[in-house]
């Protein structure tokens, strides 16, 4: 048990599907990320929040607009997606970005039709 | 461009063989690097973190990994590998960018140990 947790584990949308993914940490921390893990790619960081405000948003498309209405929690809200958005989507979070350890959770593993 | 490099992207090893999973990293200037684990079905743990010191990082479950800055290099490294350490290996470089410390991940390394 990491401390974050994610819900859906499993999701299967159709393109024209609005869907959310949560993330909750409960660790104290004050720093969420997320990132998507695609097959033989490396982890991409997606968006990163610091104190509940976005401080990264690395070129995402807007079918993907995240939510972080308090330190713990943090959303990642779907629209419209196309199949090649089908992946693992890891959140993330850490005390800060010193030096601390990123603390991943099971991940939510999408698949759009 | 800059980057995390693995080596390898399968290895197949029997167990009590030892492993050495590369990674190099482009990266100049000051960098924390990491090893995380993942385990199937379950999710990335921390395996090893080097921030500064003795080069040689002690992780858990018997793993190491040496920083040889001259190398761009943070490869990991267990002498007996167990049927359980069967997973996925990604390497990471922790980089100062855009106002925040950045966590870039290499692809992946995946680990099958037969008994």
């Amino acid at each position: 048990e990491t401390g974050v947790t994610q819900t859906p584990r499993h999701l299967v949308m159709g393109m024209t599907n609005k869907k959310s993914l949560k993330c909750e940490q409960h660790l104290g921390h004050n720093a969420m990320y997320w990132y998507k893990q695609s097959a033989k790619k490396p982890l991409e960081l997606m968006f990163v929040y610091s104190l509940e405000e976005r401080v990264e948003n690395n070129s995402v498309p807007s079918r993907f607009s995240p939510e972080c209405p308090n330190s713990s929690h943090l959303f990642l809200h779907l629209h419209t997606l196309q199949p090649e958005d089908s992946a693992l989507y890891l959140c993330a979070s850490s005390q800060g970005f010193g030096q601390e350890t990123q603390y991943f959770g099971p991940g939510t593993r999408l698949l759009v039709l | 461009a800059q980057s995390v490099s693995q080596h390898n992207h399968h290895v197949i090893l029997s167990e009590a063989a030892s492993l050495e999973l590369g990674c190099n990293y482009s990266y100049g200037g000051t960098v924390n690097l990491f090893w995380y684990v993942q385990y199937p079905g379950q999710h990335l743990q921390l395996l090893l973190k080097y921030f500064s010191g003795d080069p040689l990082v002690k992780g858990i479950k018997g793993f190491e990994a040496e920083f040889i800055k001259s190398k761009f290099s943070f490869n990991l490294r267990k002498p007996s590998v167990q049927w359980s350490d069967t997973a996925e290996y990604f390497c990471a470089v922790k980089k100062f960018s855009g106002g925040y410390n950045k966590l870039i991940f290499g692809a992946g390394t995946r680990l099958a140990v037969h008994p």
